[in-house]
């Protein structure tokens, strides 16, 4: 039962390099959701998907763009890296409506040089 | 003013007390109500989630919801050194334009001594 999978679990990127975070749920879960953690600042909300087929900004969007590609896999692109996007990257799904239980990906470590 | 706010800490009890750890959300519709516990370099993981007002127990630990004050607290009786965490209070909204969006607090550094 593999839940919530994120990969890569660390990456070192250069300042302007892009990438992809890739994540996928096998729980057949309609909302997913992609978080940065630094510290002191909690989970703070990147782009969230409700459904398939739709994405929304959360808090912090600037420098990141999403994609929904199925109802299994939510990835996040860093375009141009830059070392304020050094943190750790959170993956979580939900079936969603009241009370759903919330589930997360390992993180994945990202440092910008 | 933050969409989700906690007590902002770090709280210190000792063995055998009761942690209190609370938090206060902006959005008045918001529908559903999570606590989550984190350890360093861990994912979040689920304590329980609330609905409805009033209290809703799950071992030694209480979720309480008031939303007329728009307000949810978690209580951790018998306090051990293995809650040692942050605690995560999440608040997700329940329609419009911002449908299924799920806002975390700061998070509240909780350390128990022995």
């Amino acid at each position: 039962n593999a839940g919530v999978t994120q990969t890569p679990k660390f990456q070192v990127l250069k300042t302007g390099q892009s990438m992809t975070l890739q994540c996928a749920q096998d729980m057949n879960h309609n909302s997913m959701y992609w978080y940065r953690q630094d510290p002191g600042m909690g989970l703070r909300l990147i782009y969230y998907s409700a459904s398939e087929g739709t994405t929304d900004k959360g808090e912090v969007p600037n420098g990141y763009n999403v994609s929904r590609l199925n109802k299994r896999e939510f990835s996040l692109r860093l375009e141009s890296a830059a070392p304020s996007q050094t943190s750790v990257y959170f993956c979580a799904s939900t079936e969603g409506g009241r009370g759903g239980a919330i589930y997360f990906g390992e993180g994945s470590w990202l440092t910008v040089v | 003013q933050k969409e989700v706010e906690q007590n902002s800490g770090p709280l210190s009890v000792p063995e055998g007390a009761i942690a209190s750890l609370n938090c206060t959300y902006s959005d008045r519709g918001s529908q559903s109500f999570f606590w989550y516990r984190q350890y360093s370099g861990k994912s979040p993981e689920l304590i329980m989630f609330i609905y409805s007002n009033g209290d809703k127990e799950d071992g030694r630990f209480t979720a309480q919801l008031n939303k007329a004050s728009q307000y949810v607290s978690l209580l951790i009786r018998d306090s051990q050194p293995s809650d040692s965490a942050t605690y995560l209070c999440a608040v997700m909204a329940a329609g419009g334009t911002s449908y299924g969006k799920l806002t975390f607090g700061q998070g509240t550094i909780l350390t128990v001594h022995p």
